[in-house]
């Protein structure tokens, strides 16, 4: 079965980055695209930006251009979402969604989230 | 950007009454529009793709109609576990973008 596993609950500091991953199992992690959506407490989904798994394409949302990188590791199947210069503002629940290897389209299956905390 | 609007921000269903939920594109997205439900402390759960194409495993109480800027989902007979927030998103432009979301609760 299809399953998104993404790594654990972060603290971070205001300034800092943070990592966070997201394995892929139960399919061909080529044939796909990887998606990143936040959402801060509270609020609605917010769109990030897409790799493909195939091709490695990027395409990243205007907000956070020149602070995030998006990558993936055919070898072990995970994707990486890095988000530089955190502020409180970027707290939120990061989730990852498979999607279109050509272009970012529906998200049919999603990781369970990793919440990220900033905070001094 | 490509603004989604979704309305009524709440709506307010009995059990087994019929829901309907709207979502308006800012322009044109052919039919490049996805459907998600959302429960408090879980990851969104694709619905409808395409507009109109239910996703694996999604009762046939669901479906979604429309193209171009003006797309519906309607829940044709609400059980316990629809309560839920329902999102909009459009695939045809970059960046990919959400609407604000439904919270569809119980009257």
């Amino acid at each position: 079965q299809v399953q998104l596993v993404q790594s654990g609950a972060e603290v971070k500091q205001p300034g800092a980055s943070v990592k966070v991953s997201c394995k892929a199992s139960g399919y061909t992690f080529t044939n796909y695209g990887i998606s990143w959506v936040r959402q801060a407490p509270g609020q609605g989904l917010e769109w990030m930006g897409w790799i493909s798994a195939y091709i490695g394409d990027t395409n990243y949302a205007q907000k956070f251009q020149g602070r995030l990188t998006m990558t993936t590791n055919t070898s072990t199947s995970t994707a990486y979402m890095e988000l530089r210069s955190l502020t409180s503002d970027d707290t939120a629940v990061y989730f990852c969604a498979r999607v279109g290897a050509v272009a970012g389209t529906w998200g049919d299956y999603w990781g369970q989230g990793a919440l990220v905390t900033v905070s001094s | 950007e490509m603004v989604m609007t979704q309305s009524p921000a709440t709506l307010s269903v009995s059990p087994g009454e019929r829901a309907t939920l709207s979502c308006r594109a800012s322009q044109s997205v052919s039919r490049n529009l996805a459907w998600y439900q959302q429960k408090p402390g879980q990851a969104p759960r694709l619905l409808i793709y395409g507009a109109s194409a239910r996703a694996t495993g999604i009762p046939a109480r669901f479906s979604g109609s429309g193209s171009g800027t003006e797309f519906t989902l309607t829940i044709s007979s609400l059980q316990s576990e629809d309560f839920a927030v329902y999102y909009c998103q459009q695939y045809n432009n970059w960046p990919r973008t959400f609407g604000q979301g439904t919270k569809v609760e119980i009257k």
